[in-house]
């Protein structure tokens, strides 16, 4: 099994900073790599696909990047609405898939 | 559009069984494999397994193995998920997602099954 794992568990950032999320693989997962926000009492929405595709929708703020085994997701300016939960999950292992802990980003 | 609409909040006693349903609509049904994915009160997304609505054939992450089971009905558009010897650990929002390319691009509502004496 592919273990993903996400840092920091919590980051604490300002409106208007950049964020930057990490996404860790244990072994190479190609660019075969999504990004998930989700907030409270909704479900998951895809943000980022192919490690660094933006979903149909989201803005432009929000950026991927990585191949093999370490991934960033990155939000240039954070607005209100994107203090959420981020999820990375693999999609290589095809069928298997394995999300990661998730990073919770909160205001500071 | 792609929605996914799922059965309604269960309750359950351990030992017993529950099945969640996915009703699809706005694409070509047999078109997207179908994932159902988990998530415990306070905690992150766990993927359970994935089924081709084509032609049924499944694949479960090991953690279940032996205890879910995933099927599809074509002429309803829906793929059921089926948890059997429940217990509390197993309370939980299930969520169905299909995946056009890989990435889970839409997700139903989620479904609150709560395993409680």
């Amino acid at each position: 099994e592919i273990v993903m794992t996400q840092s920091p568990a919590t980051l604490s950032v300002s409106p208007g900073e950049r964020a930057t999320l990490s996404c860790r693989a244990s072994q190479s997962v190609s660019s075969n790599l999504a990004w998930y926000q989700q907030k409270p009492g909704q479900a998951p929405r895809l943000l980022i696909y192919g490690a660094s595709t933006r979903a149909t929708g989201i803005p432009a703020r929000f950026s991927g990047s990585g191949s093999g085994t370490e991934f960033t997701l990155t939000i240039s300016s954070l607005q209100s609405e994107d203090f959420a939960v981020y999820y990375c999950q693999q999609y290589n292992n095809w069928p298997l898939y394995t999300f990661g802990q998730g990073t919770k980003l909160e205001i500071k | 559009q792609v929605q996914l609409v799922q059965s309604g909040a269960e309750v359950k006693k351990p030992g017993a069984s529950v099945k969640v349903s996915c009703k699809a609509s706005g694409y070509t049904f047999t078109s997207y494999y179908m994932h159902w994915v988990r998530q415990a009160p306070g905690q992150g997304l766990e993927w359970m397994g994935i089924i081709n609505p084509s032609g049924g054939s499944t694949s479960y992450a090991q953690k279940f193995q032996g205890r879910v089971t995933m099927t599809r009905d074509t002429s309803t558009s829906t793929v059921y998920m089926e948890l059997s010897s429940l217990r509390s650990e197993d309370t939980a929002v299930y969520y169905c997602a299909v995946s056009p390319d890989g990435s889970l691009d839409y997700w139903g509502q989620g479904t609150l099954v709560t395993v409680s004496s």
